[in-house]
């Protein structure tokens, strides 16, 4: 069975702090892709990156990093800088025939 | 671009009571899913639908019915409503197995 774990239930940072985000999976398939999802206050869900089994490069985006080890089975987010606007609770999920996703992280970034 | 629609955005049921939330995506997808979402739970799936005609069951189906008649229209029915069914309804669709799925903004249900 698939299962996502996100242990960081909640974090609070200072504004300009950098915070990682754990996720770690389980998967006995060979091909799997990982996902991370921010969900702001306002509620919808934004899709943020998509990531497969067979690339374990690491992918930057501006302030948002992604950190994919295969030998840890974890997909870990790291943002740089911390902004206000970052708070939101972050999902990282697994797909099959759906998406798996974990319980979620809030983050509150505080000025 | 409309995306995932959902209708209703809110909704106050008695328990007992019997709806249907739509969803609506203008994509093409093939793949269409429901989760509900609870304090503490993340989301979790209801029912999926792998193509018109077709429905299966999630990880969390009781209480709840689904039908895909149309490629673009997901229903989820809730027949007698239960108070344990407040919750925040999703849905989402995507093109294939291995996509990003698109999510409609969400219903808010609750059951007294």
């Amino acid at each position: 069975a698939q299962k996502v774990t996100q242990a960081q239930t909640e974090i609070s940072v200072v504004e300009k702090e950098d915070v990682t985000l754990d996720c770690v999976y389980e998967t006995r398939d060979t091909t799997y892709y990982l996902f991370w999802y921010k969900q702001p206050p306002s509620g919808e869900l934004v899709f943020l990156i998509r990531r497969n089994s067979f690339d374990e490069q690491n992918e930057i985006s501006g302030r948002y990093s992604w950190n994919f080890q295969k030998s840890t089975s974890s997909f870990n987010f790291t943002i740089t800088a911390s902004q206000v606007v970052d708070s939101a609770v972050y999902f990282c999920a697994l797909s099959d025939h759906a998406l798996n996703f974990g319980k979620g992280t809030s983050l509150l970034v505080t000025p | 671009n409309a995306g995932v629609t959902q209708t209703p955005k809110f909704r106050v049921l008695k328990t007992g009571q019997s709806m249907t939330l739509l969803c609506a995506q203008d994509m093409n997808h093939e793949y269409m899913y429901w989760y509900r979402q609870d304090p503490g739970m993340g989301l979790r799936l209801i029912h999926y639908s792998v193509g018109e005609g077709t429905t299966a069951k999630g990880e969390v189906p009781d209480g709840y019915n689904v039908s895909r008649l149309k490629k673009q229209n997901f229903l989820l029915g809730l027949e007698s409503a239960a108070p344990s069914q407040t919750s925040v309804y999703f849905c989402a669709s995507r093109t294939g197995v291995y996509q990003p799925q698109h999510f409609g903004d969400g219903t808010r249900l609750s059951i007294l």
